[in-house]
């Protein structure tokens, strides 16, 4: 059964730091990685997608690194703004029980970036 | 370009009430469609799958049932509610390629309080 687990819980951090927030996961067998990002009260957002092949990703101030084999992912997010505060969500794509695709979620991180 | 619809938003329900949640797809066709449960203090668990119109599968026993009448609608029920049922329902949809790798999708949820 595959776990993800995100640490830590909860972080804040001045505005400006860069920061990495961790995720790991105990089957490696999975297809794809995705980071989201949740805002209080709303739906997720996909921030960046890593394929099992692939070792990172990057969309502007953010970098994304995947080490299948030691089931451990990190979103590195440069120069922190205060609107990057949310909760970000690792998620494994593998297959479940019944042999469909199925994510499995972390329990996120809460990032709060102090002004 | 594709669009996530859900609603309600928000819904007070008593204990033993029936439910209905709904959940459509605009600009895709044969999207595979998801229904994920957030619990407070816990990550977002996958409640059922489809591919397809009468399509649907279960990942864990539970109190609610999913239909999808339409290519892109997909319903959450239930007949009688519980307290455990309170939490944050996301639909997602992803490409019905057959793809492993493709990402998924969510929308912006409903809050269902059961009291």
């Amino acid at each position: 059964k595959q776990e993800v687990t995100q640490i830590p819980a909860a972080l804040s951090v001045p505005e400006g730091e860069n920061l990495v927030l961790n995720c790991s996961f105990t089957d490696s067998a999975i297809y794809n990685l995705q980071w989201f990002r949740q805002d209080p009260g709303k739906g997720l957002t996909s921030l960046l997608l890593i394929q099992s092949s692939q070792r990172e990703q990057t969309s502007g101030r953010l970098n994304a690194s995947l080490d299948k084999s030691s089931g451990r992912s990190t979103l590195y997010i440069a120069a922190s703004q205060p609107g990057d505060s949310a909760t970000y969500l690792c998620a494994v794509k593998g297959k479940s029980n019944f042999g469909n695709e199925k994510l499995t979620f972390g329990t996120g991180t809460r990032l709060t970036i102090i002004p | 370009s594709q669009t996530i619809h859900q609603w309600p938003a928000t819904l007070v329900q008593p204990v033993g009430s029936p439910l209905s949640l709904e959940c459509t797809v605009e600009g895709t066709s044969n999207p595979n469609l998801y229904w994920y449960r957030q619990a407070a203090g816990r990550g977002l668990q996958l409640l059922f799958y489809s591919v397809g119109i009468g399509q649907i599968s279960s990942e864990v026993p539970q109190n609610l049932s999913a239909s999808r009448p339409q290519d892109r609608q997909f319903i959450l029920s239930s007949k009688k509610l519980l307290l455990s049922d309170s939490g944050f329902y996301l639909c997602a949809w992803s490409l019905g390629s057959g793809m492993l790798t493709d990402t998924q999708y969510f929308g912006p949820g409903t809050r269902l309080t059961v009291l």
